[in-house]
């Protein structure tokens, strides 16, 4: 089976620009995560979506970052314009359903610099 | 904010020994979940006990949960140079959906 996949693996772009970064799922998984890694810390939950809605958005900051996911499948979540606190390993993740005992299965992230 | 907080936040081991490492927590929980990751495979799931379940073992994983003390700890047993990576505990609260509150992580260092 395959797993979640994300692109682009790297990015490197300066203060105030825009990025967007991509996640495919695994099929079948109804719940996405985005999540957001600094360096030496664990994952911090961004957004939750359960097929199109979102069902967690409370740490997003919503004044720069937005996310989506059209029809239910794959997702975007762009950051504009960007700080230099956003440099972090973005994760996406899904599982199959809401239920509380879910595994969440993670791609490999974005590594995102900021300069 | 982060619920879990790892203890100790790295430890280095011979192949061979054990190695465990501590979670604790400051509110009530539905499950608490051990990930691993290291920059070959990401982040991997590696065993989920529930908050009415004390022990829980998977190969050479066991894990403990204590809900009185808001804790749990994980051992692994006999381990090799490949169980280095850095583990996470996560937290799945009461709402019905499965969000995860990760803590800081531990750093394990096996050493051949």
């Amino acid at each position: 089976e395959a797993g979640v996949a994300q692109s682009p693996r790297y990015k490197i772009i300066e203060k105030r620009q825009s990025v967007a970064f991509w996640c495919n799922p695994i099929s079948g998984h109804a719940t996405l995560y985005w999540y957001q890694q600094i360096l030496g810390q664990g994952p911090k939950l961004l957004i939750q979506f359960q097929n199109n809605g979102v069902v967690d958005d409370s740490q997003l900051p919503k004044d720069r970052f937005s996310a989506e996911r059209l029809k239910g499948v794959d997702s975007t979540l762009k950051i504009q314009p960007a700080k230099l606190e956003d440099s972090a390993v973005y994760l996406c993740a899904s599982s199959y359903g809401p239920p509380k005992e879910e595994t969440q299965y993670f791609g490999p992230g974005t590594r995102l610099l900021v300069l | 904010s982060q619920q879990g907080e790892e203890d100790p936040q790295a430890l280095s081991i011979q192949e061979g020994e054990n190695a465990t490492m501590n979670c604790s927590y400051k509110t009530s929980i539905n499950n608490l979940q051990w990930y691993r990751q290291n920059s070959g495979r990401g982040l991997v799931h590696l065993i989920l006990i529930r908050s009415n379940e004390r022990e829980k073992h998977s190969g050479r994983l066991r894990v403990t949960l204590d809900t009185s003390k808001k804790s749990s700890s994980l051992l692994i047993t006999a381990s090799r140079a490949a169980d280095t990576a850095s583990y996470f505990c996560a937290t799945s609260g009461g709402s019905g959906y499965s969000t995860l509150t990760f803590g800081k992580g531990t750093m394990l260092l096996v050493s051949p």
